[in-house]
């Protein structure tokens, strides 16, 4: 569903399920694509970054699949935590590129 | 010890007034940025320095203006502030200027203008 006044899409799940996160990116050049996590109030934070030379990367509890045919990247969280809430972005950037370009983002909620 | 650190946390100011704010990175890097996150969550790059040079201007109004005073420093200030300048501000840094190295961001600055 989607959070009204954000505008942005929201995933909910419960306690102990897997949460998969998806985005869409632009740019076909892309070769570099980052993950990152934003608490309430706080920061983004690096969760995990893929090149484009892989198509799958495991993390602590997260994995990053990229299909670069459809340009999509998904985030998988194993058995979501309450302190997994956040607003999520995926990012991405290019061979020689020095700035980052964050997609829309999307909120988990964490039902216990 | 927080790694990167900004000033104020929250900034409330009536429109045309003249406001600054501050960042520092305790982590050694060379580059610095300043991000705008609008009430939608859609975060921006604005600019960029390296080791006390503008590397990055993303077409941003030049009523902002950075200044980089040290590598470990980068502070905004903005003139004559508009209600479209409501956002929240973010720093961040990383130890070169390419967006393969990971960036590590303050916490905010959210930025009210009345």
């Amino acid at each position: 569903g989607e959070s009204v006044g954000l505008h942005l899409p929201t995933l909910s799940v419960q306690e102990g399920d897997n949460s998969i996160i998806n985005c869409a990116y632009s740019n076909s050049a892309s070769d570099y694509f980052i993950w990152y996590k934003q608490e309430s109030g706080k920061g983004p934070q690096f969760i995990i970054d893929i090149r484009s030379n892989m198509d799958k990367r495991q993390g602590q509890r997260v994995t990053v699949l990229l299909n670069k045919t459809v340009k999509h990247l998904s985030l998988q969280i194993a058995a979501t935590q309450p302190g997994d809430s956040a607003v999520y972005f995926c990012a991405e950037t290019w061979e020689y590129g020095n700035k980052l370009v964050f997609g829309a983002g999307t909120i988990l909620r964490v039902k216990s | 010890d927080t790694a990167v650190s900004q000033t104020p946390k929250y900034l409330v100011t009536q429109m045309g007034n003249d406001k600054s704010i501050k960042c520092e990175q305790n982590l050694g890097h060379d580059t610095m940025y300043w991000y705008k996150q609008d009430s939608k969550k859609f975060l921006k790059i604005m600019f960029s320095y390296n080791n006390k040079e503008l590397i990055i201007n993303e077409t941003v109004p030049n009523r902002f203006s950075p200044k980089s005073p040290d590598k470990a420093h980068l502070n905004l200030h903005i003139n004559s502030l508009e209600l479209g300048d409501s956002a929240v501000y973010f720093c961040a840094s990383s130890q070169r200027p390419v967006a393969y190295d990971e960036q590590f961001f303050g916490p905010g600055t959210r930025l009210t203008v009345l």
